[in-house]
């Protein structure tokens, strides 16, 4: 079964860049049919949905997020990547990675806490 | 952006208890609908997709209905397992989007 893991530091600093890595098990990113997706959860908050890396080459990104989000992928690694630039504090969220199958979210990473401080 | 609201917010209950949870899309999303359950210090897990279909290993007891605008979530019987919060998400159109989700508490 397909299992992802999110990896990378738990701090950043303000206007810093934050990078996280979800890296995929049991599965390929390279498989048709599926977005590999970034979502992000503040403390005690909802879930918002940063964006995806399609399999075929395309992304999406949130319009709230879309000119500091990049996603890519690493086919060689079955890796997929989130860049997000100048981080505020109101960055400071779990990150999850998931595979969306054009219906639902399955299944999650554990997800990372990230706090954006000085 | 489709906007989804769920309501209750917070519904407090009673092992056994019947519950539902609604879900509204600001416009029509087909059966694009799914449902998740979180507990405290973990990462949301799939219960329902395409408004109805139980995802592999989920207890009979829950259950999804609807579509166009209006989604409902059932537990026929509420387990002591059960208390968390459950969301909903629109798959019909980037970008995805969640309710807000709805704490089912103790009673």
């Amino acid at each position: 079964q397909v299992q992802l893991q999110e990896s990378g530091p738990g701090l950043v600093k303000p206007s810093e860049t934050l990078s996280l890595t979800c890296s995929v098990s049991g599965g390929s990113v390279s498989s048709a049919g599926y977005y590999w997706s970034w979502i992000r959860q503040p403390p005690g908050k909802g879930l918002e949905w940063i964006g995806y890396f399609y399999y075929s080459g395309s992304t999406y990104y949130n319009p709230s997020l879309k000119s500091r989000v990049t996603i890519s992928v690493d086919t060689s690694k079955d890796q997929f990547s989130l860049r997000l630039s100048s981080v505020t504090a109101a960055d400071t969220a779990i990150y999850y990675c998931a595979r969306d199958t054009g219906n639902c979210f399955d299944p999650w990473g554990q997800g990372t806490l990230v706090t954006v401080s000085s | 952006d489709i906007q989804m609201t769920q309501s209750p917010s917070s519904l407090p209950a009673s092992v056994g208890d019947r519950i539902t949870i609604t879900c509204r899309a600001s416009q029509s999303i087909s059966r694009y609908l799914s449902w998740y359950q979180q507990k405290p210090g973990k990462a949301p897990k799939l219960l329902i997709h395409t408004a109805s279909s139980l995802q592999s290993g989920v207890p009979s007891r829950f259950s999804g209905s609807g579509s166009g605008t209006d989604f409902t979530l059932t537990i026929s019987s509420l387990q002591p397992e059960d208390f968390a919060t459950y969301y909903c998400q629109q798959s019909y159109s980037t970008p995805r989007t969640f309710g807000q989700g709805t704490k089912v508490e103790v009673k």
